[in-house]
């Protein structure tokens, strides 16, 4: 079995709102991350957490926190956030820290839209 | 830098018409080659990994090729339900570095 879930499916939220998106997966994988993709483009690296701890944040803006309460859960807390922020949220995980080698398998992603 | 391209970046097939696309890349030592396919809205979903030059895997009408400078994805007699856009991504030391990926239409 290789699923990750993510919820939820859809979201809409204005900018003074706080939302969460949660990812889920009990394959026992160590690595979890967070992509965000806009239309006709591939996914962009948000985030990544390995055995739990943050290991690499690319820049990303801090109205985006990340949260990874246990190594089966990862939270993306969002705040304030831009109409420019409205894409495709993809979580994602693989067996061990990525160093090139796992295969990261993504879960179906929520849509966000910011208005 | 490293780099990921993909061609073509549309290619549409009727129904049975076999085809391949590209995935040519430049890193400074590949780790790994992974390709998903990815439908409208949703998540990609994996379907090879590859590690060296000269290894091939197969998958239903699918098959994956590795060269030293690219990789093929060789569609054999493709259905309508092959549709979606292909993303090819290679493995650098902590990420993934993706292509902008071929989308692919079959007409029946």
């Amino acid at each position: 079995d290789t699923e990750v879930t993510q919820t939820p499916k859809h979201l809409v939220m204005g900018m003074t709102n706080k939302k969460s998106l949660k990812c889920e997966q009990h394959m026992g994988h160590r690595a979890m991350y967070w992509y965000k993709q806009k239309a006709k483009k591939p996914p962009e690296l948000m985030f990544v957490y390995s055995y739990e701890k943050l290991s690499i944040n690319e820049s990303v803006p801090s109205r985006f926190s990340p949260e990874c309460p246990n190594s089966s859960l990862l939270n993306l807390h969002l705040h304030a956030l831009q109409p420019e922020d409205s894409a495709l949220y993809l979580c994602a995980s693989s067996q061990r820290p990525f160093l090139g080698t796992d295969t990261q398998y993504f879960g179906p992603g929520t849509r966000l839209t910011v208005l | 830098e490293d780099q990921v391209t993909q061609s073509p970046e549309a290619l549409r097939l009727q129904e049975g018409e076999s085809s391949s696309l590209n995935c040519s890349y430049t890193v400074s030592g590949l780790r790994g080659l992974f390709w998903y396919r990815q439908d409208p809205g949703k998540g990609p979903e994996f379907l090879f990994t590859l590690y060296s030059a000269g290894e091939e895997k197969e998958k239903e009408r699918l098959k994956a090729t590795l060269t030293k400078k690219e990789s093929f994805l060789h569609i054999t007699a493709p259905k309508p339900e092959d549709s979606a856009t292909y993303l090819c991504a290679v493995g650098d030391t902590d990420k993934l570095i993706f292509g902008t990926g071929t989308r692919l239409q079959v007409f029946p």
